[in-house]
């Protein structure tokens, strides 16, 4: 069955990195895009970016645009998505969905990494 | 850029009908999709493209749009469909989606 696999959750201080990966199965990767939406605790969805599984073409959300760059390995059907400078309000859990090209939503979801920024 | 306005909550009976809304500037023009997401969990696709519902989403799960609005209706609803629900488009001047506020759904 098509699935996203995420990395496990991750605890950093301010200024740092992380960079966290999103495995899918089950499907043709190159076929499909990838998206990084992110939730802070208790509050609502927030895009962050998303990657074209076959060439790479990448469009950054303004709120993290010169701290995230998302990247691909087709060879095992991985997607990364790294964001650097870590704040305090960067503690969020990152999802990674995939995208179809025939709409523009996000049909299947991996389960989530838990990212903590804490001193 | 695009925004959609969506009710911070809404309240239900269980066997009655929910309706959630999510109002956006000409929202009719766009193709508008719902997520279900339960605590705990990741979202989960309900509709997509104003009214289609994936495979494995029941039929209760319904959605229109229309002028400034698009809603997501949910009947017979049960105790389990007690969720945050989220509506998004695609805003094409900046070629990325957009997310609603959520609505938390409660079934009393």
């Amino acid at each position: 069955q098509v699935q996203l696999v995420q990395s496990g959750a991750e605890l950093k201080k301010p200024g740092a990195s992380v960079k966290v990966s999103c495995k899918a199965s089950g499907y043709t990767f190159i076929t499909y895009d990838i998206g990084w939406v992110r939730q802070a605790p208790g509050q609502g969805l927030q895009w962050l970016g998303w990657i074209a599984g076959d060439h790479g073409k990448t469009n950054y959300a303004q709120r993290v645009q010169g701290r995230v760059t998302m990247t691909t390995d087709t060879s095992t059907s991985t997607a990364y998505m790294e964001l650097r400078r870590l704040r305090f309000d960067d503690t969020a859990i990152y999802y990674c969905a995939r995208k179809p090209r025939r709409f523009d939503a996000f049909d299947v979801w991996g389960l989530g990494t838990m990212v903590t920024v804490s001193s | 850029s695009y925004v959609l306005t969506q009710p911070p909550s809404v309240s239900v009976s269980p066997g009655q009908t929910a309706r959630i809304t999510c109002g956006g500037n000409n929202i009719k023009t766009k193709s508008v999709h719902w997520y279900q997401q339960k605590p705990g969990q990741a979202p989960v696709l309900v509709v997509y493209d104003d009214s289609d519902r994936p495979s494995g989403i029941p039929e209760r799960f319904s959605g229109s749009n229309s002028g400034n609005t698009a809603t997501l209706t949910i009947n017979r609803v049960e105790a389990g469909d007690e969720a945050d629900y989220y509506c998004q488009v695609w805003d094409t001047s900046s070629d990325h989606p957009v997310f609603g506020g959520g609505t938390k759904l409660t079934v009393l």
